[in-house]
């Protein structure tokens, strides 16, 4: 099993442009949830799914959407990408909601 | 929503130390904490977690203690190595939902 992977590892981008992070599990976890870390601020909770058609926000859902149309895949999208979302971002799955098993993360820098 | 406050931001310790991080939560729903290690450039690992209806926990040289009357968790780790070296941070869910504390920067010296 690959576990969680995220790519890419590493994005800059233009204020105001769009992307996608994308994350895929092999685990057959129906959670899957986004996190960003800031320094000093642990990780904080971006969006979440319980199962394919089903997201919530989190803790920070601004200026993020996200889908899950599998179980395997739940990509995070930025629609105008603003100084402030320089972070790196996790993405993390799990069988339940609480025992979460991370990516490696994928290092966003906006200009 | 839940708070978790997490202590020292930084610990630095001798190989053969031990090293105690401790948390305290906000939130009396809380039913599960974990501990993650991250190491640099690679996402957080779980290394250990404990549920409210026990009081401690152990894993070799990991250990995890619960007070929920005083809402606080403690990770101790004994015998500390330098690979020991890692962010650590703890979390707390009440409905399934993590809400992570900020981190404690570990450095075990040789």
């Amino acid at each position: 099993n690959a576990g969680v992977t995220q790519t890419p590892k590493f994005q800059v981008l233009k204020t105001g442009q769009s992307m996608t992070l994308q994350c895929a599990q092999d685990m057959n976890h129906e959670y899957m949830s986004w996190y960003r870390q800031d320094p000093g601020m642990g990780l904080r909770l971006i969006h979440y799914s319980v199962g394919a058609g089903i997201t919530d926000q989190g803790e920070v859902p601004n200026g993020y959407n996200v889908s899950r149309s599998t179980t395997e895949d739940f990509p995070l999208r930025l629609l105008s990408a603003a100084p402030s979302q320089t972070s790196v971002y996790f993405c993390a799955s799990s069988y339940r909601s609480e025992t979460q098993y991370f990516g490696p993360g994928t290092r966003l820098l906006v200009l | 929503g839940e708070n978790v406050e997490q202590h020292p931001s930084t610990l630095s310790v001798q190989e053969g130390d031990s090293a105690v991080i401790k948390c305290t939560y906000s939130d009396s729903a809380s039913n599960y904490f974990p501990w993650y290690k991250q190491e640099l450039g690679k996402g957080p690992q779980l290394i250990i977690d404990i549920r409210s209806n026990v009081g401690e926990k152990k894993d070799q040289r990991i250990a995890v203690t619960l007070n929920k009357t005083a809402k606080h968790f403690s990770l101790h780790i004994t015998e500390t190595q330098p690979e020991d070296s890692a962010v650590y941070f703890c979390a707390a869910s009440p409905d399934g939902k993590l809400t992570f504390g900020q981190g404690t920067i570990l450095t075990v010296h040789p």
